[in-house]
């Protein structure tokens, strides 16, 4: 079974922090993806990334970073956290072409700025 | 933009009824997946309909694809309290994008 891991399911932070959002998936995909997902929105990309330190804007990359140093680890950064960017935080990976194959998702990371 | 839309944004039945969600799309697709999300959980593949395909069936669900009217319907029949989730389309196109709706939530009342 592939697994997509993110290190904390509930994180609570104060504006101005650097906060840092971990995703690890076991099954040597190329493709990892950070979503956000607010109440009816749905899932809005923010970064993903084809392979190790590569990386692609998506459709709300404003206040974030990334990193993917190793192709098993795709990092959110959020330099200066804000309270708009409270969130609940969705990593997922995929092999391949990105369009054409399955999503694996880990279980979210709920992000509360205070 | 590419997102899907789905519809209703929320449906509530009885157990043992069927549930039908659509989503609509605006340009050509190369597949459609839809995903199931349990209250605060992460996205769960359901099933992946590729362009050329009309209907797919896995267990007690059905999705059906027309292509013509840029749409497609998700179908689970004999719904169980298990079943209530959210529900999400997710449209794959030829210029390798992937986009998400924004979900339909299904209760079911047992």
């Amino acid at each position: 079974d592939v697994k997509v891991t993110q290190s904390s399911r509930y994180l609570v932070k104060r504006t101005g922090e650097k906060v840092f959002l971990e995703c690890v998936q076991d099954m040597d995909h190329e493709n990892m993806f950070w979503y956000r997902q607010d109440p009816g929105l749905g899932l809005r990309l923010i970064y993903f990334s084809y392979d190790v330190k590569m990386k692609e804007k998506g459709d709300i990359p404003e206040g974030y970073s990334v990193s993917r140093e190793k192709k098993e680890r795709f990092s959110l950064i959020l330099e200066s956290a804000s309270t708009n960017q409270t969130s609940m935080y969705l990593c997922a990976s995929s092999p391949g072409s990105r369009a054409k194959n399955i999503q694996y998702f880990g279980a979210g990371t709920r992000l509360s700025v205070l | 933009s590419q997102q899907g839309e789905e519809d209703p944004q929320a449906l509530s039945i009885q157990e043992g009824e069927n549930a039908t969600m659509n989503c609509s799309y605006k340009t050509s697709i190369n597949n459609l997946q839809w995903y199931r999300q349990n209250s605060g959980r992460g996205l769960v593949h359901l099933i992946l309909i590729r362009s050329n395909e009309r209907e797919k069936h896995s267990g007690r669900l059905r999705v059906t694809l027309d292509t013509s009217k840029k749409s497609s319907s998700l179908l689970i029949t004999a719904s169980r309290a298990a079943d209530t989730a959210s529900y999400f389309c997710a449209t794959g196109y030829n210029n390798n994008d992937m986009r998400f709706g924004a979900g339909t939530r299904l209760t079911v009342k047992p």
